[in-house]
């Protein structure tokens, strides 16, 4: 599977839009691109997935680059709750369930 | 709440004994994943579970075994206990195997402490 880098850390302002890149530069043409949310210390929460189109669901929107050797994850309406460590992870989908966490961000979002 | 139960919450133990940590899948799931989480690892994938098959394996010590269950639930067994294995273990379900989404549901985790 594809290595992942994630900045260590990120703040947010409460209402504003947070961003947070991942890079993949070796991510092959058959993986997808997931992220994974962890508040405290509950279990990982998935949060959206893509293969290169952009993506978007109830809880952020995925913005994967053209030539996929990157992709952004936005939370619209950043607030208190989510607060967490963030993890991207890439997979080839049908080959593997498994989930390959790297060490992710941790974005603190303040009022 | 993701419908995943663990048991126990908490586990204190001595280096060298023997623990069981029990998880109950989401209602109709058929893959069961194990992952240990410590603070010098990280959260890794110990091994998957699907419908009562090894499915996958990762970083699994020969110390621990698993095995799901006719009623799908599964039991995570930690022998030989070592410092070490002190750490946060969490189950996940989702409902299958080799799908794009196949999106994994945690449970809570076991926090177990080795003394």
């Amino acid at each position: 599977d594809a290595k992942t880098t994630q900045p260590t850390s990120m703040d947010c302002a409460e209402g504003r839009a947070a961003n947070l890149p991942c890079n993949h530069s070796t991510i092959s043409g058959n993986e997808y691109v997931y992220w994974y949310r962890q508040i405290h210390s509950q279990g990982p929460q998935y949060i959206i997935h893509g293969l290169k189109n952009n993506e978007t669901n109830e809880m952020a929107s995925l913005i994967i680059t053209e030539d996929r050797k990157s992709s952004t994850l936005i939370l619209p309406h950043a607030t208190l709750r989510d607060t967490a460590v963030y993890y991207c992870i890439v997979r080839v989908a049908y080959n593997t369930d498994k989930l390959i966490f790297g060490t992710g961000t941790r974005l603190q979002v303040f009022p | 709440d993701s419908g995943v139960t663990q048991t126990p919450k908490h586990l204190i133990t001595a280096t060298g004994q023997r623990v069981t940590l029990r998880c109950s899948p989401r209602s109709g799931d058929l893959s069961v994943y194990w992952y240990q989480q410590s603070l010098d690892q990280g959260l890794q994938f110990l091994i998957q579970y699907y419908n009562g098959e090894e499915r996958a394996k990762g970083n699994i010590l020969e110390r621990f075994s698993a095995q799901q269950f006719p009623d799908l639930h599964s039991e995570l067994n930690l022998s030989s206990l070592e410092l070490g294995d002190s750490a946060l273990y969490f189950c996940a379900s989702s409902p299958t195997t080799g799908e794009v989404k196949n999106e994994q549901f945690f449970g809570p985790g076991t926090r177990l402490t080795v003394l």
